[in-house]
């Protein structure tokens, strides 16, 4: 079951520019996920931010989690053309003990040069 | 891409047929996934598995079967009772330390012909 939603869908930038996307889901969460999948490749673990934190920072990409409107949001500051790739957000519910991600249905960003 | 592998990268089907994909992980990792991915999609849950001789059904197991006989194996079997297996799959595996972060293989690209 999918409970996150990430917006925008779609994000075209140029080089040099931020790029923000962001998360919402719907129960209570220990932990966010940001993930990156480069076109027709796995995916790759970038950040993860737990329930008691509200901002995380790794290089050029900064999380922020809002537990009580349920959304996190992911920016990429000083974008590079080898950003471009879908960025996927997934939760784990609280209550599960099976320990399974819930995952978004990610947003496509596309860096110009 | 970690230390897990997947075979083959693309792999053709006739209607009718089971096909097996592979995945292997040198991580030492208990818990292994598969999961789904279609077009412009987010990813879905077919099996997972804790630990070795158990596994779980996820949010599209019909059609699926897999099996956990050794800790470093989990393979997927496509069976023909899939009525739309064009898909690209992916597996990945998490250690049962204090992180959730899956670490994913390349994937499989599936294709019905």
């Amino acid at each position: 079951s999918q409970q996150g939603e990430e917006d925008p869908q779609a994000l075209s930038i140029q080089e040099g520019e931020n790029a923000t996307m962001n998360c919402s889901y719907k129960t209570s969460i220990n932990n966010l996920q940001w993930y990156r999948q480069n076109s027709g490749r796995g995916l790759v673990h970038l950040i993860l931010i737990r329930s008691n934190e509200r901002e995380k920072h790794s290089g050029r990409l900064r999380v922020t989690l809002d537990t009580s409107k349920k959304s996190s949001s992911l920016l990429i500051t000083a974008s590079r053309a080898a950003d471009t790739a879908s960025y996927f957000c997934a939760t784990d519910a609280a209550l599960d003990s099976n320990y399974q991600l819930i995952w978004g249905a990610g947003t496509k960003l596309i860096i110009k040069p | 891409d970690g230390g897990i592998t997947q075979s083959p990268k693309y792999l053709f089907r006739k209607e009718g047929q089971n096909v097996t994909l592979s995945c292997e992980q040198n991580l030492n990792h208990d818990a292994m996934y598969w999961y789904r991915q279609d077009p412009g999609q987010g990813l879905r849950l077919i099996y997972y598995s804790q630990i070795v001789n158990d596994f779980q059904k996820g949010d599209i197991a019909e059609g699926y079967s897999v099996s956990r006989e050794k800790k470093e194996s989990f393979p997927l079997t496509v069976t023909s009772a899939q009525k739309n297996p064009t898909a690209f799959y992916l597996c990945a595996s998490r250690s049962t330390g204090d992180t959730d972060t899956q670490y994913f293989g390349p994937g499989t690209r599936l294709t019905v012909l």
